[in-house]
């Protein structure tokens, strides 16, 4: 069983495109995460959603939008794709906020 | 506010040779620490976290690490490593009371035969 998935594996796209990603847990966590790894294997997190809630909103482009339809779930949107976008995004759940957080494999997203 | 340092950017290593890797971290309050690992193309898997209580934790596949409060520092040492000990190692920290974990910039660990 998959316990963080997400959707797509890979994602190659042109500049100015609209794309999303989706995640999924069933760990029944509470908490989620949203975190870019640039090439020099940098990790930075970029959103999180506690029951559906927004809690962190690091200063992420408002191009990027997350959505939690519910607490299993949390999707992110990118509008108007550009090159810097390219990175690996993980995905992330725990059940407190200071728990251990459970990776997703990641999604490669490639911006030409 | 928090960080973390990770002074090596990459160790190269000899199979069955032990390995440490240091992580520093800076922080006005208390705070919890994890070691995660990535191995290539994949997600981050936890290795060992301290909460509280003994400052020597171990984790799994045979690391542990050291919690040193008076040196803010939280190293992850292994005795014997393995070809498949090969991977990234990140050191994490959030605070006590808080919800942001803050990643080091990692430690690209390569296991030579």
């Amino acid at each position: 069983d998959t316990a963080v998935s997400q959707t797509p594996k890979y994602l190659v796209t042109q500049m100015g495109n609209d794309k999303s990603i989706k995640c999924e847990q069933n760990l029944g966590h509470d908490t989620m995460y949203w975190y870019k790894q640039d090439s020099k294997k940098f990790l930075k997190i970029m959103f999180s959603y506690n029951n559906k809630e927004l809690i962190i909103n690091e200063t992420v482009p408002n191009r990027f939008s997350p959505k939690s339809p519910d607490k299993a779930h949390l999707n992110l949107h990118i509008n108007s794709l550009e090159l810097g976008d390219s990175a690996v995004y993980f995905c992330a759940s725990s059940q407190e906020s200071v728990d251990t957080q459970y990776f997703g494999p990641g999604t490669r997203l490639t911006v030409l | 506010a928090q960080s973390v340092t990770q002074l090596d950017s990459q160790v190269p290593v000899f199979e069955e040779a032990p390995v440490e890797l240091r992580c520093n971290y800076s922080s006005s309050v208390s705070v919890y620490l994890f070691w995660y690992v990535q191995y290539p193309n994949q997600g981050l898997q936890l290795l060992l976290k301290y909460l509280s209580g003994s400052t020597l934790v171990k984790g799994i596949n045979g690391f542990e690490a050291e919690f040193n409060k008076s040196q803010t520092s939280f190293h992850l040492r292994k005795p014997s490593v393995h070809i498949s000990d090969t991977a990234e190692y990140f050191c994490a920290v959030t605070q006590a009371a808080g919800n942001k974990l803050t990643f080091g910039g990692g430690t690209r660990v390569l296991v030579k035969p």
